[in-house]
């Protein structure tokens, strides 16, 4: 099945500072990668997602780029508030199946 | 308009106990799933259900059954609770059989063995 790494573990940044996260899949299938959002004690919440027939699409400070041949696809978050401290979970699901998998996580901690 | 609710959002077991945690969405959506959270793990999938009267197993099924009640409910069930089943579990819903998008989670039910 599906394997996603996802680095770093953690990621502490200065306010206004770029935070880029990795996350890397085993499976060639796959063409829907998700990242969501995760405070603490709430519930996951999508933030941006990209599908195989695109490189790379932006929303305001977020982006996210995909390398299909390399296999890997990363996060940017631009201009960081404290706000954006969370974990951060990529994840990766082949068209047409629901079996989606996730990275272990990133948390994110912006210091004003 | 309440999304993906689950309850009940606490509940502790004793070894061998069981329970089912139950989940409902109300967005009209075919897919349903099931995760679960552990620290350090992200999310993993339990089991899923692409559409009404269909489940399939997910990463991690072993201690778990499912049942897709209607297309708006979908319970987990624990038969015979044990220590290492002790996580955050994450009901989700996403709106298209055929293709893969957004899921929506409810609110979780934080679950202890002893």
């Amino acid at each position: 099945g599906e394997n996603v790494e996802q680095h770093p573990s953690t990621l502490s940044v200065q306010e206004g500072d770029s935070a880029v996260i990795k996350c890397t899949y085993s499976d060639s299938a796959s063409n829907y990668f998700p990242w969501y959002k995760q405070e603490l004690g709430k519930r996951p919440q999508l933030i941006i997602d990209i599908r195989s027939n695109v490189g790379e699409k932006k929303d305001q400070r977020i982006a996210v780029t995909l390398n299909k041949t390399a296999k890997h696809f990363s996060l940017h978050i631009t201009e960081t508030q404290p706000e954006d401290s969370a974990v951060y979970f990529c994840a990766a699901a082949p068209y047409n199946n629901n079996d989606m998998r996730f990275g272990a996580g990133t948390r994110l901690t912006v210091k004003p | 308009n309440a999304g993906v609710t689950q309850t009940p959002k606490f509940q502790v077991l004793k070894t061998g106990q069981s329970m089912t945690l139950q989940c409902a969405q109300d967005m009209n959506h075919n897919s349903m799933y099931w995760y679960r959270q552990d620290p350090g793990m992200g999310l993993r999938l339990i089991y899923y259900s692409a559409s009404e009267g269909t489940t399939d197993k997910g990463e991690v099924p072993n201690g778990y059954n499912v049942s897709r009640l209607n297309k708006r409910e979908f319970s987990l069930r624990l038969e015979s609770a044990a220590p290492s089943q002790t996580s955050v579990y994450f009901c989700a819903s996403s709106s298209l059989a055929g293709a893969v998008n957004e899921q929506f989670f409810g609110p979780g039910t934080r679950l202890t063995v002893l």
